[in-house]
């Protein structure tokens, strides 16, 4: 079975610095899924972004990027200029093929203004 | 695009009461899932289906949890008898699917149930 670890239940980082949240996962499958999803106070939870395991191109949306290292199984989220609003929980996440989604427990992120 | 729709918001029931959810996904995703998210911890998978056929529920409890997906669009949870345990938050989500390719699960705003 898969698993995913987030070891960091809690951080905190100042209005615009930069923060990386980590994330371990174990799996024997070659082809899977990544994701980063954020859940604010609200319960939506959020994609964030996404890495496919066979691109070694590490994914970036606009502030968030991804350090994907396959070989070590780690999956880490960099916020670039964090802002107050992205306050929030934020969930590692794993698919393989059409599977639903295996979570960690989570990252609660602080913004410190 | 209208996103996954989910009611009630909040249910407040006393154990060995029945309760039921509904979700409705987003038009043309026939991908529907269930999921369980206890308080501090991530959500957990209680069950996939793909239409109106059941993919994965090897982690629902069916000796007390029941879903179904008639007609492949709406899907209901139902839980009975509730148990404590079973606060928590139920969160549906829905993709698309075109061939062998998944695409990312949108998720709803969740039901937050609590078992007194």
């Amino acid at each position: 079975a898969q698993t995913v670890t987030q070891s960091q239940p809690e951080m905190s980082v100042q209005e615009a610095e930069t923060v990386t949240l980590s994330c371990t996962y174990d799996t024997s499958e070659s082809d899977y899924y990544l994701f980063w999803y954020k859940q604010p106070p609200s319960r939506q939870m959020i994609l964030v972004i996404r890495q496919e395991a066979y691109k070694q191109q590490n994914a970036t949306e606009n502030r968030f990027s991804v350090n994907f290292q396959k070989a070590a199984k780690s999956f880490s989220l960099k916020i670039s200029d964090s802002q107050l609003g992205d306050a929030a929980m934020y969930f590692c996440a794993y698919r393989g093929g059409a599977d639903g989604l295996t979570f960690g427990k989570g990252t609660h992120l602080i913004i410190q203004p | 695009e209208a996103g996954v729709a989910q009611s009630p918001r909040y249910k407040i029931i006393e154990k060995r009461q029945s309760v039921a959810f509904w979700c409705n996904p987003i038009s043309g995703h026939a991908t529907l899932y269930w999921y369980q998210q206890i308080l501090g911890q991530g959500p957990k998978l209680l069950i996939q289906f793909q239409n109106n056929g059941v993919v994965d529920d090897s982690q629902l409890p069916k000796d007390r949890f029941s879903a179904e997906r008639l007609k492949g669009v709406d899907s209901t949870l139902k839980i009975q008898p509730a148990k404590l345990e079973d606060s928590a938050v139920y969160l549906c989500a829905s993709s698309l699917r075109q061939g062998a390719v998944e695409y990312e699960q949108y998720f709803g705003p969740g039901t937050r149930l609590t078992v007194t």
